[in-house]
């Protein structure tokens, strides 16, 4: 079975960094287009990053410069550095797996980890 | 970057009834088009994507359609469990939008 989740969400005051991590079960992360996808309280969702399989990485600007996406093949798992925190970065962050083909499409997501960005 | 939006932002509909929701994109992005449903405190889940096709397991009351600039998710008799939100997103180019949403209430 296919399952995302995430961990490392917390408060955290402005300025400071935070690393998240998305553990994945049942296929490999590495051979997959993997985006984090965020949501703040009451908000919509916002597209953060992604990391092609290839390793080329894409970020909203937004997060631009700030956030770096990575991950780590023998612990098959994604990771979302996230420094130089803003209040504006609180939010439900979810990875999520895209499927690419033809077409393309998010068909996977975790459960989300919340990060509070607050003195 | 691809602006998409959603109307309405709210919808007031009962059991059995026929809803539409429309998402304008600010340029044509082919059919690079997903719908997904959230429903409070849970992970969004892909109902439709390439703008017209049903993501296997997702009752056949929803249908998609549209190309280019202009689509819509219809669901045909609403049931109990489909009241929530609904997104679209962009996949046509970076960086991937997504629709403001549509809060679907019950009556």
């Amino acid at each position: 079975e296919v399952q995302l989740v995430e961990s490392g969400g917390g408060l955290i005051q402005p300025g400071g960094s935070l690393r998240l991590s998305c553990a994945a079960s049942g296929f490999t992360v590495s051979s997959n287009y993997m985006s984090w996808v965020r949501q703040a309280p009451g908000k919509g969702l916002e597209w953060v990053s992604v990391l092609h399989s290839g390793g080329s990485t894409y970020y909203a600007d937004s997060v631009k410069g700030r956030f770096t996406i990575s991950r780590d093949n023998s612990k098959n798992t994604l990771y979302l550095q996230m420094n130089s925190l803003r209040a504006e970065d609180t939010a439900v962050y979810y990875c999520a797996t895209e499927f690419v083909g033809p077409t393309r499409y998010f068909d996977c997501w975790g459960q989300g980890t919340l990060v509070t960005v607050s003195s | 970057d691809i602006q998409l939006t959603q109307s309405p932002s709210f919808l007031s509909a009962s059991v059995g009834d026929r809803v539409t929701i429309t998402c304008r994109a600010s340029q044509g992005i082919s059919n690079y088009l997903a719908w997904y449903q959230q429903k409070p405190g849970k992970a969004p889940k892909l109902l439709i994507y390439a703008a017209s096709t049903l993501q296997s397991g997702v009752p056949s009351r929803f249908s998609g359609s549209g190309s280019g600039t202009e689509f819509t998710l219809r669901i045909s008799s609403l049931q109990p469990e489909d009241f929530a939100t609904y997104y679209c997103q962009q996949l046509n180019s970076y960086p991937y939008t997504f629709g403001q949403g549509t809060k679907l209430e019950i009556k």
